[in-house]
Parts: structure tokens; sequence; C-alpha cells
């Protein structure tokens, strides 16, 4: 167990909908990164944030946001789905000397 | 875009024999880390060495890195069935920082 929560582990929404990730990070760390994993792109940094404020941003669709909370959690929100949003979604956190991977939430959009 | 590739996509050995994978990168680095991840579930981090370091062991893993080829390889001595996962090389450009460029990763089969 990497310390880093994902909800929900699987989603399936339909094409143009709205959905929210959720990540805690684990205790203490202030950063946390989003990464997308899918089978043509492989795995793609998204963004990240630091203590509430956004530190550097990827690949990063304009469809898709996301935010940290003061409690340190995350939440990425990807919206106007479509089917190559189907994908491994990642958030990571670390407190510097290495990062420690969730579980993952996948997402199928139909 | 992705920075790494790691050679083979695929590899297939028996239970005891040892398993290298490796990865070239494009351009600078701080430091390269590798990565396993199980059958789609979460990444765990193996290794991480940096751009002054040749060499790094940790337990039956040993990795090498040679930045005027930007290159790494990761040797897994005699293996397990439970190494048996998908293993990538991720490239940092920045101590400190996880924004990290991935390879696309090999996959690693273990026969018992």
């Amino acid at each position: 167990d990497s310390g880093v929560t994902q909800t929900p582990k699987h989603l399936i929404t339909a094409t143009g909908q709205r959905v929210t990730l959720r990540c805690s990070p684990r205790s203490g760390d202030l950063s946390v990164y989003w990464y997308q994993q899918s089978l043509d792109q492989g795995l793609q940094f998204l963004i990240q944030y630091y203590n509430g404020e956004e530190r550097a941003k990827g690949n990063i669709l304009e469809r898709f946001s996301a935010q940290q909370f003061p409690d340190l959690h995350s939440e990425l929100n990807l919206s106007s789905l479509e089917l190559g949003d189907s994908a491994l979604y990642f958030c990571a956190s670390s407190p510097g000397a290495e990062a420690f991977f969730g579980q993952g939430t996948r997402l199928t959009v139909v | 875009s992705q920075q790494g590739e790691e050679d083979p996509q695929a590899l297939s050995i028996q239970e005891g024999e040892n398993a290298t994978m490796n990865c070239s990168y494009k351009t600078s680095i701080n430091n390269l880390q590798w990565y396993r991840q199980n059958s789609g579930r979460g990444l765990v981090h193996l290794i991480l060495i940096r751009s002054n370091e040749r060499e790094k062991h940790s337990g039956r893993l040993r990795v090498t890195l040679d930045t005027s080829k930007k290159s790494s390889s990761l040797l897994i001595t005699a293996s397990r069935a439970a190494d048996t996962a998908s293993y990538f090389c991720a490239t940092a450009p920045w101590a400190g920082s996880y924004q990290l460029t991935f390879g696309k990763g090999t996959k690693l089969s273990v026969i018992p």
C-alpha cells in the first residue's frame, strides 16, 4: 500500500459527460501529480499541484482541469469526455526522495 | 511525448534466470528511475539513479546509467515468478521533480 488513495477505482460514463477523480496523497506530502496511462500514448504527466497551487503542466487537455484543496487532496475534472479519454488515471505524491503512486482510476468512456 | 524507450518490449524467461531491460532517452536529465507495474495496477518505485552516478544496486536489482549514450539498463538477477510485471523507466528533468517522462515499458514474464 503506497498510502495514496484514489477513488473511484472504476468509472464508466458516456461521451460528453463530466467526471471527477479524487486523490488523497500520503500524509504530509504537499505535491500531487496526475498521470494518464493509455494504450496509445503510454504514461503521460498531466499536471502537478504543490500545497494548493498549480506548479507544472504537462500534456493536459483544455477539457481537463485539476485543483488541490486545503486538506491537500486533489481532484481531476474531465469534461466533454471522448472515447479516447478512456485510460487509467494515476495520481502520485512525493515528499521529495521518491514518488508514491495510487492504484489508479480506470475510466471507460462509452 | 515519450522520452524513454525500453527494449525489449516483451521478455519471457525461466525462473532463476537474469532479466535485462534497456532504456534510452533523448534529453538531459537529473535522474532516471525505474518503476514496476503489475497488471494495470499502481506503479511501484524501484530505484533512482542520478545523472552523476554510473551504477546502483538494490537487492536483486542493478541499474546502470550511461549519460553519454543516454541509456540505462535494469538487471534483475535470479528472477522469480513474482517479478512478472511491466517495467518502466522514467526520467526527471531536475532534482525533486516528479514531472516524469515515461518510456513504453518492458513486459516481463517469468515462467516458474
